[in-house]
């Protein structure tokens, strides 16, 4: 079983549209970041949060922490072709030094 | 600029073939890691490095060995290929063990084990 869920884990939607993507965990994180994957590249960290309830912007990114600081969400206003990809959450645990990666959520944005 | 190198893009071997996949970094980073991906799984870890001849099992470290001689070069051993490693696989450096710190990922190692 995956420490982090995501999901969806496809997304196809038109260039314009609103999207949320979503990490949840039964765990406690003391920072979750957000990663966005391009074909045959590796990840890219896009936000780091570290306070419960914090809410990070990206021009049409929003990234939020969880107050419990067990989940986090992605949020992307009027979608653009460029935004495809990977998307992959990781989270810090509270002891130790790994991070731990979701399961991802593959977005296509449709021109 | 950051920069993570691994050693081929793609890579075939054999059954039983011993594999090795090289990782460099250019960043003087503390701490070094190779994780897999596969569809649906995300990545996970398979071992990491804080330090040179340092090293650390992750999730998955079973049918894998590292090894780290210098603070630049991190190598992922699979003793014995099996097709159930065929998979892509990830190095990552990052400067410390601070959590909030950026992991710097190379492109990845497509590797197909018949």
């Amino acid at each position: 079983t995956q420490l982090l869920e995501q999901s969806p884990q496809f997304l196809s939607i038109q260039e314009g549209e609103n999207l949320t993507v979503y990490c949840n965990s039964s765990s406690v994180f003391s920072s979750l970041q957000w990663y966005r994957q391009e074909p045959g590249e590796g990840p890219v960290l896009l936000v780091t949060v570290v306070t419960g309830g914090e809410v990070k912007k990206l021009k049409r990114l929003t990234f939020q922490f969880g107050d419990a600081r067990k989940d986090s969400s992605l949020h992307i206003t009027a979608a653009q072709p460029g935004d495809t990809g990977l998307y992959l959450c990781a989270g810090a645990r509270t002891t130790g030094n790994q991070f731990y990666f979701g399961t991802g959520t593959s977005l296509t944005v449709i021109p | 600029d950051v920069k993570v190198t691994q050693s081929s893009r793609y890579l075939v071997k054999r059954t039983g073939e011993k594999v090795f996949l090289e990782c460099v970094q250019d960043m003087d980073h503390e701490n070094m890691f190779w994780y897999r991906q596969d569809p649906g799984l995300g990545l996970r870890l398979i071992y990491f490095s804080y330090d040179v001849k340092m090293k650390e099992k992750g999730d998955i470290p079973e049918g894998y060995s590292v090894s780290r001689e210098k603070k630049e070069r991190f190598s992922l051993i699979l003793e014995s290929a099996s097709t159930n490693q065929t998979s892509m696989y990830l190095c990552a450096s990052s400067p410390s063990t601070l959590s909030w710190e950026t992991q710097y990922f190379g492109p990845g190692t497509r590797l197909l084990v018949l």
